[in-house]
């Protein structure tokens, strides 16, 4: 079955970088996601990552995919005030070349001043 | 600018009455989902369709029904609201075979039952 785990919340100081984890169990995924929700708005797709790459870069963001420990990590460098929100990772499964997304529960990003 | 666009931000309802939630998308996606979004559980899928008429159970359905009349259009059908139902519903649309970033979001229904 699916499940994606992430912790609930994360405190960073401002500059700093943010290490955002998520495991899941499905070895069959597709695809990993991040997303992004701020306060009142729906879901942003940040970054994601072909379940047969290692890594993958963009600006500050940084991913790194651990396949066989199942473990998916965002690392946001230079941590900004703009970037509080909820982080939400995903694995996407493939059912007859129709994707399904499973979500993990959310990491409440906060930054100190 | 593509656009998933749900009908109602903010809602109130009383318990025992029927509840419609609408999402429509102007990109000819073949895929549509919802899912409720509650603190501390994340994101979980109610329901899903891959084509018109076509729908299919996801995590969590029981109480919920939906309807996939046209293409552009997935409702979410709550028929008899209850208090535990009070959540966001987000709704999504995607092309079959996506690449990664191709699954849209709608901005959310925010559903109080009272």
């Amino acid at each position: 079955g699916e499940d994606v785990e992430q912790s609930l919340f994360l405190s960073v100081r401002e500059g700093d970088s943010s290490v955002i984890n998520c495991t899941y169990t499905d070895s069959s995924s597709t695809y990993l996601y991040w997303y992004k929700q701020e306060p009142g708005a729906g879901l942003q797709l940040l970054t994601y990552i072909f379940s047969n790459m290692d890594m993958k870069q963009d600006q500050r963001l940084t991913v790194l995919l651990n396949k066989k420990d199942k473990h998916l990590s965002l690392r946001i460098a230079d941590t900004q005030t703009g970037d509080s929100a909820i982080y939400f990772c995903a694995e996407s499964i493939s059912n007859f070349g129709n994707e399904k997304l499973t979500f993990g529960t959310g990491t409440r990003l906060t930054i100190i001043p | 600018d593509v656009k998933v666009t749900q009908s109602s931000r903010y809602l109130v309802k009383r318990t025992g009455e029927k509840v419609f939630l609408e999402c429509v998308q102007d990109m000819d996606h073949e895929n549509m989902f919802w899912y409720r979004q509650d603190p501390g559980l994340g994101l979980r899928l109610i329901y899903f369709s891959y084509d018109v008429k076509m729908k299919e159970k996801g995590d969590i359905p029981e109480g919920y029904s939906v309807s996939r009349e046209k293409k552009e259009r997935f409702s979410l059908i709550l028929e008899s609201a209850s208090t535990n139902q009070t959540s966001m519903y987000l709704c999504a649309s995607t092309t079959p075979g996506m690449s990664g970033n191709t699954i849209y979001f709608g901005e959310g229904s925010w559903l109080t039952v009272v």
